[in-house]
């Protein structure tokens, strides 16, 4: 299994581009989520989903949509992005079902610059 | 909504001594799940330990392991015999059991000195 992949690794955005940011996983994982990582805040949720049509908002989802059309793959898109939005983005999945203690795997990350 | 504190930016260890990282959490709600993820220069996520809240058993896997005070929310990690490969950053985070909010604390760096 090649577990939670991601890419690009590395991005520079100008403001007011646009980009997708592709996170998928081979583990048949009914959750899979998004998370920002800022200096000295730790993880934070921007959005998640819990199986395939189904997504949600985090703690700081503006900025972001989200879709969920298979259960391997769930992209997160900039559609205008913002100097605020540099960062370390996380994909992560996990299974979600009953009292199952719920573990994620995390992908690599993707460091983003919005100059 | 919860919220999950380490106090502790920065913690340093000599070689093969051990060493303990702090964390609390506040919450309202009775079962959940805990964890302890170190991050490396690689940055990439990686699983230490975990606790279910409802078991009174304090987790352990191999040289690390946790002292869970549910009363007193808290959940620090003890890491024995410290290896240099330990340095990293380590996250506590908290998860609700029915729904999948995740929090994190902020992170402790941790550097191992030979």
């Amino acid at each position: 299994n090649a577990g939670v992949t991601q890419t690009p690794k590395f991005q520079v955005l100008k403001t007011g581009q646009s980009m997708t940011l592709q996170c998928a996983q081979d583990m048949n994982h009914e959750y899979m989520s998004w998370y920002r990582q800022d200096p000295g805040m730790g993880l934070r949720l921007i959005h998640y989903s819990v199986g395939a049509g189904i997504t949600d908002q985090g703690e700081v989802p503006n900025g972001y949509n989200v879709s969920r059309s298979t259960t391997e793959d769930f992209p997160l898109r900039l559609l205008s992005a913002a100097p605020s939005q540099t960062s370390v983005y996380f994909c992560a999945s996990s299974f979600g079902d009953g009292l199952v203690l719920r573990q994620q795997y995390f992908g690599p990350g993707t460091r983003l610059t919005v100059t | 909504a919860q919220t999950v504190t380490q106090s502790q930016p920065e913690m340093s260890v000599q070689e093969a001594e051990t060493v303990t990282l702090s964390c609390t959490y506040d919450t309202s709600e009775s079962d959940y799940y805990l964890f302890w993820y170190k991050q490396p220069p690689s940055r990439q996520m990686i699983l230490v330990i975990r606790q279910e809240a409802y078991k009174q058993q304090n987790a352990t896997e191999n040289r690390f392991s946790v002292n869970f005070q549910k009363a007193a929310k808290s959940f620090s990690l003890k890491i024995s015999d410290s290896q240099l490969g330990d340095a990293a950053m380590y996250f506590c985070a908290y998860r609700s059991w029915d729904n999948n909010d995740m929090r994190f604390g902020a992170g402790t760096r941790l550097t191992v000195k030979p």
